[in-house]
């Protein structure tokens, strides 16, 4: 069936960086953007960006530009998330979901990783 | 403060009827599609209604989605314990070029 499957909680240290990874089965991975988006403990959610696995383009929310990039590896059908300079308003689940179009719905979401940055 | 405003909460009881709603401007909701995510309690979001008014397969028809102007509300019909969850609206801004979300509202059933 089709699924992401994303990488295991994380724990780091402000200022440190963290690479989240998201495999994808079940259908051509090529063949849809991948998404990132964020949930602050009780919090709502947050769009931080798509990749296309095809070509590697990308797009990052204003707000996190200069701190992450997403890259991918067609290979193994995975996408990457990496966030550098780590706060601790950066401390959230962190989502993969896949898309048709970069204006389309998340139609498959990733379990989620929890990364918590504390000293 | 997120650029879709929803209300906080909403309840009901089983079998009632409740809505929620999702404002926003010219530049998101106005412009675009509008798309509902459920979250049930410590797992991921679900798509629930997608391109205003649409049901992925093995969504019941209880859920509906409608959009007027700058506005958009998702319904519930035959409101069941089950349907007790977060729920988001959604939307993509064009002065933003990205995903825009409400804040949330939480659904309790009596």
């Amino acid at each position: 069936q089709v699924q992401l499957v994303q990488s295991g909680a994380e724990v780091k240290k402000p200022g440190a960086s963290v690479k989240v990874s998201c495999k994808a089965s079940g259908y051509t991975f090529t063949g849809y953007y991948m998404h990132w988006l964020r949930q602050a403990p009780g919090q709502g959610l947050e769009w931080m960006g798509w990749i296309i696995p095809n070509s590697g383009g990308t797009d990052y929310a204003q707000k996190f530009q200069g701190r992450v990039t997403m890259t991918r590896d067609t290979s193994i059908s995975t996408t990457y998330m990496e966030l550098s300079s780590l706060r601790s308003d950066d401390t959230a689940v962190y989502y993969c979901a896949r898309g048709r179009a970069i204006t389309d719905s998340f139609d498959i979401w990733g379990q989620g990783t929890m990364v918590t940055v504390s000293s | 403060q997120s650029v879709l405003t929803q209300p906080p909460s909403a309840s009901g009881t089983p079998g009632q009827r409740v809505t929620i709603s999702c404002s926003g401007s010219s530049f998101n909701i106005g412009s675009n599609y509008v798309y509902w995510y459920q979250q049930l309690p410590g797992t991921a979001p679900k798509l629930l209604i997608y391109r205003n008014n649409q049901r992925p397969s093995g969504v019941p028809d209880r859920f509906s989605g409608s959009k007027s102007g700058t506005s958009a509300s998702l319904a519930i019909s035959g409101l069941r314990s089950e349907d007790e969850a977060d729920y988001y609206c959604a939307a993509w801004d064009d002065s933003l070029s990205g995903v825009v979300f409400g804040g949330g509202t939480k659904l309790t059933v009596l």
